[in-house]
Order: structure tokens, then sequence, then C-alpha cells
């Protein structure tokens, strides 16, 4: 399997404090990319970070990427409760149109 | 409504039944995709499909079934149904060039 790993697997968090998750995955990558879902429905795309970045923002979302580690993390700043859902790492290899997907994490914002 | 939607959303079925899950996306992107989500396992990969006529298997194709030929569907048969496939069911698809995948709602399965 080509599945990327993420850890924690379930974070509980005050409202107004950080939350930062990990991902790691094993191949070369032409990009990685964080979703999100709230219970009973589909995934929703937050970011993509490709390979030659280091950093990128998207409101209160950071996201970082470590090519040489293998791995990535996103830290959601300031959180709501409208934060609390699934987190999922996807990563894209190069000549591949297909996505690989961690199994999550689970973050709870407590208000 | 534009977006991609799912058909049914539940779904309970026997053992040994076919079943068939429907998939429709109305923004003409070539590529599609079908994963199951379990506990502990994340999103696996079913089945992909690039264009119409073009389909190619992902990481847990046995025991499924697709089809493509129009570019807006894309319909996930289960064969011969078994406890093993009682699961949520999304489809997802994207533009060619792009790499973010646009889900639709999922179907929750089961198989008794």
């Amino acid at each position: 399997s080509q599945q990327g790993e993420e850890d924690p697997q379930a974070l509980s968090i005050q409202e107004g404090e950080n939350a930062t998750m990990n991902c790691s995955y094993k191949t070369s990558i032409n990009n990685l990319q964080w979703y999100r879902q709230n219970s009973g429905r589909g995934l929703v795309h937050l970011i993509l970070i490709r390979s030659n970045e280091r950093e990128k923002h998207s409101g209160r979302l950071r996201v970082t990427l470590d090519t040489s580690k293998k791995s990535s993390s996103l830290l959601i700043t300031a959180s709501r409760a409208a934060d609390t859902a699934s987190y999922f790492c996807a990563h894209r290899v190069y000549n591949d149109y297909k996505l690989s997907f961690g199994a999550g994490t689970t973050v709870t914002v407590r208000a | 409504d534009a977006g991609i939607t799912q058909s049914p959303r539940y779904k309970i079925t026997e053992t040994g039944r076919q079943v068939t899950l429907m998939c429709h996306q109305t923004w003409s992107h070539s590529y599609m995709f079908w994963y199951r989500q379990d506990l502990g396992h994340g999103l696996r990969l079913i089945y992909y499909s690039a264009a119409a006529d073009i389909t190619d298997k992902g990481e847990v194709p046995d025991g499924y079934v697709v089809s493509r030929s129009k570019t807006e569907n894309f319909p996930l048969t289960l064969e011969s149904a078994t406890r093993s496939q009682t699961s949520v069911y999304f489809c997802a698809s994207s533009a060619a060039g792009a790499s973010e995948q646009f889900f639709g709602p999922g179907t929750r399965l089961t198989v008794l």
C-alpha cells in the first residue's frame, strides 16, 4: 500500500487553541493535499502543497512539507467548534493522477 | 444542481445480491474515482477512470465492477455482495491537469 500515515489518530483541544497534525508518506511525491471530513459527509479539499514548496498558508491553516523526511504537518490556528472533523492527508506521485490517503486525524474542539 | 451526487445514500442488502451504486457529476471532469472508507483504513481506492471507456483497478478492486459509458456517470457494481463489503462508499472527480478531488456525499452500504 502507498497510503501515508497520520498522527495523532485523535486530538482534543479547547476552542481558541491550535491543532497540529502530522502526515508521513513513503514515496517521492508531486504534491500533498489536506482534506476535511465532517461527520457523515464527504471529504472537502482544504489545501495543496507542491513538492517544491516548503510552507503554505490559507486563512487559519498552515501546511508545511519536508520532502527529505517525507512528512507534512497541518496547523489550524485559533480553533473553533466548527473545526471539529476528521482531517486526511493525501499525496500524489509523479505521472499519476491517483491520490493515496492517510488514515486521518479526528479533531474535537471543545467549547 | 451542479456538483457530484451519489445514490442511494443508504442501502441495505443481503449476501449474494447484486448492488449498483450510482455516481453523477455535472462538471464534465475527466477523472472519476471510487473509494471505500472503513474504520482504521482511511480511504482505499477501488477503481478509477481517466475518461469515458477508460477504467483502471485501484488498491481493492476484487468483487467490484465499474463502467463509464458517459463522462458524467461512473457506476460501481458489487456483483455478489459479501459482508466484508459493508462500508461507506465515496465517489470523487477531478478535472484534467488538476489534483484536487471533489467528493460526493457517500453511500452507506450494509450487507447482511
